[in-house]
């Protein structure tokens, strides 16, 4: 069945700065790719999503870029605030009915 | 109703307790999930619900864990004979039409059973 890995688990950057959250899947049928954020005791909140016949997609200082052929995506947030601290989750979902298959999970600090 | 609502949200159950965990999915929503969330784990699939068919209960652990959803809104996830084991974050999702469209997730009901 699909696998996704994710890294890195957790990672620390200051205000202002970049971060970078990388997803491979296993499965080539995958077709949606969505990412989650999740703040402590609260539900997963869907950030931003792909489809698998897009390379890109940005939405403010959030973007998603997809490589179908090494079958990685990543999430790039821009100009990081205290409040986007939070553990991120990405997914992947083939055509096999509407279950995602969620990675482990990456600890975003941002220190102000 | 403005998102998907779950409850309770805390529960407590002595292990060889039955539970019902209740999911209100985003009106409209064809499609509703459940999911599983270990402490410091990703959620993990249990079953799958378009309107009242339940299309997939692949990821259900055990056969002591049981759920429905009659009218095609709202669902209940029964876990019978609980476990140490169950205790974990049950999160419900509902998507508008299916396969390709958005989840979005409620609250979740952290089950602790001791």
């Amino acid at each position: 069945g699909e696998n996704v890995e994710q890294h890195p688990s957790t990672l620390s950057v200051q205000e202002g700065d970049s971060a970078v959250i990388k997803c491979t899947y296993s499965d080539s049928a995958s077709n949606y790719f969505p990412w989650y954020k999740q703040e402590l005791g609260k539900g997963p909140q869907l950030i931003i999503d792909i489809r698998s016949n897009v390379g890109e997609k940005k939405d403010q200082r959030i973007a998603v870029t997809l490589n179908k052929t090494a079958k990685h995506f990543s999430l790039h947030i821009t100009e990081t605030q205290p409040e986007d601290s939070a553990v991120y989750f990405c997914a992947a979902r083939g055509n096999q009915g509407g279950k995602l298959i969620f990675g482990q999970g990456t600890e975003l600090s941002v220190k102000p | 109703g403005a998102g998907v609502s779950q409850s309770p949200r805390y529960k407590v159950a002595k292990r060889g307790q039955d539970v019902a965990l209740r999911c209100d999915p985003i009106s409209g929503h064809v499609s509703l999930f459940w999911y599983q969330q270990a402490l410091g784990q990703g959620p993990e699939f249990l079953t799958y619900f378009q309107n009242e068919a339940q299309l997939d209960k692949s990821g259900l652990p055990s056969d002591r864990f049981f759920a429905e959803r009659p009218e095609g809104s709202v669902s209940t996830l029964k876990i019978q004979r609980t476990q140490q084991e169950d205790s974990a974050v049950y999160l419900c999702a509902s998507s508008f039409r299916g396969v390709n469209t958005e989840a979005f997730f409620g609250q979740g009901t952290r089950l602790t059973v001791v």
